[in-house]
């Protein structure tokens, strides 16, 4: 079982206020990382999948960054707003044998935007 | 569009019955559909994957002929916890590949909270 982490496992911020979240991952047999948005009685939303080193990704406020040599992406909000409020989950896919293709993901980080 | 279902979105049922959960694409077809579960406090982790026409690939530790996977077409794949225990109650999620997309993208339904009293 491959292990991925992320932190921190939950966060207050207030509205205005930026913030960002830390996926590790392992840093060999790297195929993709995925960052997902989840809100409560919802469906996981796809925000970013990121492929080669170096990576930077953007989507309105929301920004990714990845960073496969040493095994870990960021995820950052400007500007938080209420509606950010959800789960963020990353997952890691490997490139290799019985493991492509597959999804490992970390517990996520909760997000909670207070007005 | 990509959009995948899941029905029911909660089921609690008594130990020792089965219960089947569904997972639709509805607006693609699906060459590969995902079974995943999560218990309290921990990540998703994936149960079984599933090819349309094809028998069902278990991760270890997964019993297959506790969780039946069928995958008959190309919009759907059902699983089917037999002779459910409480330590089956869990928070059951599946995803869909799409036929012609990429191979890292997959499509995740909402859920299905089972409970087993």
């Amino acid at each position: 079982i491959l292990n991925v982490e992320q932190s921190p496992q939950s966060l207050h911020v207030q509205e205005g206020d930026s913030t960002n979240f830390t996926c590790s991952f392992p840093s060999s047999n790297f195929y993709a990382l995925h960052w997902y948005r989840w809100e409560t009685a919802k469906s996981p939303e796809a925000l970013f999948v990121m492929t080669l080193n170096g990576d930077e990704k953007k989507k309105g406020r929301i920004s990714a960054t990845l960073n496969t040599k040493e095994g870990y992406s960021y995820l950052y909000i400007k500007g938080s707003q209420p509606e950010d409020s959800a789960t963020y989950l990353c997952a890691f896919m490997a490139d290799r044998g019985s493991t492509l293709g597959r999804l490992y993901f970390g517990r996520g980080t909760q997000l909670t935007v207070w007005p | 569009g990509a959009v995948v279902s899941q029905h029911p979105s909660w089921v609690i049922c008594k130990s020792g019955t089965s219960v089947k959960i569904e997972c639709r694409s509805l607006d693609f077809q699906a060459t590969t559909m995902f079974w995943y579960r999560q218990f309290p406090k921990q990540s998703l982790m994936l149960m079984a994957t599933s090819n349309e026409g094809s028998k069902a690939t278990y991760e270890q530790g997964v019993e297959k002929d506790k969780f039946l996977i069928n995958h008959a077409s190309l919009t759907l794949s059902t699983l089917t916890v037999t002779s459910a225990h409480p330590e089956d109650s869990s928070f059951y999620i599946c995803s869909a590949r799409r036929v012609g997309g990429e191979f890292y993208e997959q499509y995740f339904g909402p859920g299905t909270r089972l409970t087993v009293t």
